[in-house]
């Protein structure tokens, strides 16, 4: 079963910041937070991933707590094309664990 | 570079009738993982190889099965479909471990009738 728990679905201005939470409250201290997103009819795609430090690419800023039971995926200027279903992720590092396993996502909708 | 490429794109079968499915990933990768979405469970991770070995295996009946090839290839076979199957197959790839992420393929939509 998933280890995090995101909200079903969420709404966003086009222009504004996507603020998309996700719990994980089991994470273990060698496991990785990791965000994809899936757009319709088309296979997920890697965004960001993180330990415990806050990351940023060109795509997203993830801010994890401290006590890393929950995080957040920011698209700081949310368009169309981010409309899609955000998945968030806790994975081992290393190893034979080579497998994401998918909870429900949260489908979110940039409305013009 | 190019991006992991899944064939056919599209496929229609039989119940009973077996199927494969292809996968080729990103040059230099040597993990392939490969996973089945339906609209009721969701992405379900099936197997992954990793230089020709099985490394991880999800929880399917043994009618799902794959391989790895010497260049990376990967196939994926269905036998005995089942209308059930019926689903997007989605290939992935990485490095070693998949820690800077899992590039994915647009899929193989099977339709079984």
């Amino acid at each position: 079963d998933a280890k995090t728990t995101q909200p079903t679905s969420m709404d966003c201005a086009e222009g504004r910041a996507a603020n998309l939470p996700c719990n994980h409250s089991t994470i273990s201290g060698n496991e990785y937070v990791y965000w994809y997103r899936q757009i319709h009819s088309q296979g997920p795609q890697y965004i960001i991933h993180g330990l415990k430090n806050n990351e940023t690419n060109e795509m997203a800023s993830l801010i994890i707590t401290e006590d890393r039971k929950s995080s957040t995926l920011i698209l700081p200027h949310a368009t169309l094309r981010d409309t899609a279903v955000y998945y968030c992720i806790v994975k081992y590092y290393g190893g034979s664990q080579g497998n994401l396993i998918f909870g429900k996502g949260t489908k979110l909708s940039v409305k013009p | 570079k190019a991006g992991v490429t899944q064939t056919p794109r599209y496929l229609i079968k039989t119940r009973g009738q077996q199927v494969t499915l292809s996968c080729s990933p990103i040059s230099g990768h040597r993990s392939v993982s490969w996973y089945q979405q339906t609209p009721g469970q969701g992405l379900q991770f099936l197997f992954e190889y990793f230089s020709e070995t099985q490394r991880n295996k999800g929880n399917f009946p043994g009618r799902f099965s794959g391989r790895q090839f010497s260049n990376s290839r990967s196939e994926m076979n269905v036998s005995t479909l089942e209308l059930g199957d019926s689903a997007l197959y989605l290939c992935a790839s990485s490095g070693q471990t998949g820690h800077y992420g899992y590039t994915f393929g647009s899929g193989t939509r099977l339709t079984v009738v």
